[in-house]
């Protein structure tokens, strides 16, 4: 079946460090990826998408490009704050379904 | 738009007591969704209704869990009995056709 892989946290970051999260997914066909975060104490929020290969998806600084020929789908932000602590999952959603496949989510602690 | 509604926030209660859960969807959304959220399992979908019709109820723990939807701005999700495994934050999501899902804040549930 569809899985999602993620790399697992936690991490620490100094604020202004560059920021990778590893993501790779299976799937019989071509899904949707998702980056969401989730901020303590709320729900999943997306944070950005991509719906084709070779597609680049981005808000407020975050970054992940759909790779087809890696399965990969990596977020990253070049210059961290602390405000961006939060646990963060990779989405998949294959096709015409409307399921959501998550990655197991990585923890983000970004310090002073 | 206020968003998904998740009432209560917090709830605590007893093994063997019944507990239900709500959710009022974003206006004008045709599909709703129940997660559950633990440290073990990670993210998992428990049902989905499209239309206010369950569609996919397979990840329904047992039959302990009950879910209904009996208009389109409303739904429930009944535990009875409760057990303390079901400890969890449940998390309910709308969206519109293929667009995103949008999470609510989620319901933290203790079961002592």
């Amino acid at each position: 079946g569809d899985s999602v892989t993620q790399m697992e946290g936690p991490v620490t970051l100094s604020e202004e460090a560059f920021l990778t999260i590893n993501c790779t997914y299976t799937a019989t066909g071509y899904p949707s990826l998702f980056w969401y975060v989730q901020y303590p104490g709320e729900g999943l929020q997306l944070l950005l998408k991509a719906t084709k290969a070779d597609d680049k998806g981005s808000n407020k600084g975050f970054e992940a490009t759909y790779r087809k020929e890696t399965t990969s789908f990596h977020l990253e932000k070049g210059s961290v704050q602390v405000s961006d602590s939060a646990v963060y999952f990779c989405v998949s959603i294959p096709g015409s379904n409307y399921k959501l496949t998550f990655g197991k989510g990585t923890l983000l602690t970004v310090n002073p | 738009d206020a968003g998904v509604i998740q009432s209560p926030r917090h709830e605590v209660t007893e093994m063997g007591q019944e507990v239900t859960l709500r959710c009022k969807p974003i206006s004008g959304h045709d599909y709703l969704f129940w997660y559950r959220q633990t440290m073990m399992r990670g993210l998992e979908l428990l049902i989905y209704f499209n239309n206010n019709v369950p569609i996919d109820d397979s990840g329904m723990p047992e039959d302990r869990f009950s879910a209904k939807m009996p208009n389109a701005s409303f739904s429930t999700l009944k535990i009875q009995p409760s057990e303390p495994r079901d400890s969890a934050v449940y998390f309910c999501a709308s969206k519109s056709g293929p667009d995103t899902q949008y999470f609510g804040p989620g319901t933290r549930l203790t079961v002592l």
